[in-house]
């Protein structure tokens, strides 16, 4: 079966330092890889997302990057944090080239100060 | 572009009985995945039930079915004999298949099951 993490869970980093969090999959090949962002509880708003090794597309103009240097580890990156990049982050997969279900991983709480 | 909308910020019933909750959605395309995904307080987003746009028939999975009105663009979801365990936020999510997979969230609804 199947199994999606990340890490870390929980993070607290000031303002203007570096961020690196990572999302690894288990038990499938070649999948398609997502970052999500969830503010306050609410809608999930989708920032990165990738099919293959270096392939990486944005959603959304911002602070932060991604990069998936093996086939089933997805990093979300930020050179200088920003009080707005707080959040709740999510990782998924799905099988690619079929129209398939995203399953997530535990996500990571991230809290800039 | 494709929006999702829930109405419904917050609702409670009580256990054991039915909840009903409304996501509509825009969307131009004739083929489309349709979502409800469960966020409990531990916040994993687990799939509840998936609806595939083509298929006129509604998908049930044990206590969960969902009333899709294509024409309507509408796509609720049913809970019957609410659990405890069913307090969540609740999710809508729209998925066009040529987009690389990507899902347009709603807003969410709280749902509260009452003892």
């Amino acid at each position: 079966s199947q199994t999606i993490h990340q890490w870390p869970a929980t993070l607290v980093q000031p303002v203007g330092s570096p961020l690196s969090l990572e999302c690894t999959v288990e038990g499938t090949s070649n999948p398609n890889l997502y970052w999500y962002r969830q503010a306050a509880g609410r809608g999930l708003q989708l920032l990165f997302y990738s099919v293959g090794i270096g392939q990486i597309s944005s959603e959304v103009p911002q602070n932060l990057s991604a990069s998936r240097p093996q086939d089933r580890q997805f990093i979300l990156s930020s050179k200088k944090l920003l009080l707005s990049d707080s959040g709740f982050y999510l990782c998924a997969w799905r099988r690619a080239g079929v129209a398939d279900t995203q399953y997530f991983g535990p996500g990571t709480r991230l809290t800039v100060l | 572009a494709q929006t999702v909308t829930q109405s419904q910020p917050e609702m409670s019933v009580q256990e054991a009985e039915t909840v009903t909750l409304s996501c509509t959605y825009d969307t131009s395309e004739s083929n489309y995945y349709l979502f409800w995904y469960k966020q409990p307080p531990s916040r994993q987003m687990i799939l509840v039930i998936r609806q595939e746009a083509y298929k006129q028939q509604n998908a049930t999975e044990n206590r969960f079915s969902v009333n899709f009105q294509k024409a309507a663009k509408s796509f609720s979801l049913k809970i019957s004999d609410s659990q405890l365990g069913d307090t969540a936020m609740y999710f809508c999510a729209f998925m066009r298949p040529s987009s690389g997979g990507k899902l347009i969230f709603g807003q969410g609804t709280e749902l509260s099951v009452k003892p």
